[in-house]
Order: structure tokens, then sequence, then C-alpha cells
């Protein structure tokens, strides 16, 4: 089955610098990969996603790049806020028949923003 | 509308209480999602139902039973609980059943006595 590593599992970053959030994934099946920003004591939000007929996606100050043939995304925030504190995931979706509708998670990310 | 609901927010229960959890959609979307969720931890999948069929069922214990009496409603059933249960149950929804955006419900927190 699809297994997603996610680096690093914390990342502490002034205000206005940019952050990065790696993510592998094992299934060269796999074609959809979103990545969801958890704050504390609530639900995962969609913030980006990315096809695997798409090398990069832009939306304001986030951004995700897809490597197909290292099998590997990354997530690049830039310009960070306070308000970017929170834990994020990455995720893959592959499409064996096993796998179908599965999203697999990465083990998250704890970005800090300090002003 | 285009949002997930989930009720009870919280919810606090016995190892020999039955409670039940109810997730809520009117997005049209035709596949829904049982996710448990441990502090710092990913979510992890339990059961997905498309069309209204269960499709997915994660080997999660018979002390969890799911239900979708309709294409918007989703329940999970709870029966005999372990404290190790304990843990935030999120539902999600997706249009269809496949490498789809799965849109979370805002969770309802479970401890069990």
């Amino acid at each position: 089955g699809e297994n997603v590593e996610q680096h690093p599992s914390t990342l502490s970053v002034q205000e206005g610098d940019s952050a990065v959030i790696k993510c592998t994934y094992s299934d060269s099946a796999s074609n959809y990969f979103p990545w969801y920003k958890q704050e504390l004591g609530k639900r995962p939000q969609l913030i980006i996603d990315i096809r695997s007929n798409v090398g990069e996606k832009k939306d304001q100050r986030i951004a995700v790049t897809l490597n197909k043939t290292a099998k590997h995304f990354s997530l690049h925030i830039t310009e960070t806020q306070p308000e970017d504190s929170a834990v994020y995931f990455c995720a893959a979706s592959p499409l064996t028949t096993d796998s179908w509708g599965k999203l697999q998670f990465g083990a998250g990310t704890q970005v800090v923003v300090t002003p | 509308d285009t949002e997930v609901t989930q009720t009870p927010k919280h919810l606090v229960m016995g190892m020999t209480n039955k409670k039940s959890l109810k997730c809520e959609q009117h997005m049209g979307h035709r596949a829904m999602y049982w996710y448990k969720q441990k502090a710092k931890k990913p979510p992890e999948l339990m059961f997905v139902y498309s069309y209204e069929k269960l499709s997915i069922n994660e080997s999660v214990p018979s002390r969890f039973s799911p239900e979708c009496p309709n294409s918007s409603l989703l329940n999970l059933h709870l029966h005999a609980l372990q404290p190790e249960d304990s843990a935030l149950y999120l539902c999600a929804s997706s249009q269809g059943w496949g490498p789809e955006t799965q849109y979370f419900g805002p969770g309802t927190r479970l401890l069990v006595l």
C-alpha cells in the first residue's frame, strides 16, 4: 500500500520568512496530493492540492510542487504570519484497487510562526 | 451549504453505554467517510460509504457500527467502547469515491470512561 513520509515534524519560523514542508510517497500510481491545515481543536481544512499532471500550483502565499519522478511533493508558504501556525498534513491518493478512495496521510508538521 | 456538520461536539460515555454520532452534508456529495484522530496524529480512515453503500471497512472493531440512512446523512453507532477509543471522530465527504477532495466536519470529541 501507499506510504507517505513527511518532514520535518516541527518547524519554527520567524514571521515574514518562508516555510517548506516535504513529503515523499511510495506508490507511483498515486495521482492526487492534497495538503490540509489543522489548527488546534479544529477540523482539517484543505489549503491546496495538486494532481499528477501538474508540476506546480500556487494560491496567494501558498504553493505546492510535485516531482513525479522522485515521488515527492512540497508545500511552500511565503511571508509567514502568526495565523499560519498549525499542524499541516500532506496526503496521497493511490489508484490501486485496494486503496481506491483512500487518503494516505503523512505524520504531520507542527508549524510555529513567531512574531 | 458548503459544510459538513457533526453532532454532538463533545461526548462522554461509559463503557456500557450506547451512543451515536451524526454527520450531515448538503453538497450533493456521494461519498462519506469516518475517521478517527488521536492527538498529534493524522486522521485514520475507519469507513467509506459510496452511494450509500459501505465500500471500505478498515478492519474496525464491531463496537463501531456505521450507517448511511441517505445520501446526506452518516451515523456512527457506538457500543461497549474502551477507554482507548477516546479520540476525535471526524466525518468527511467528497463528490465521488476516488482521488477527490475530502471536506471534513468539525468532529466529535469522544471520551470513554
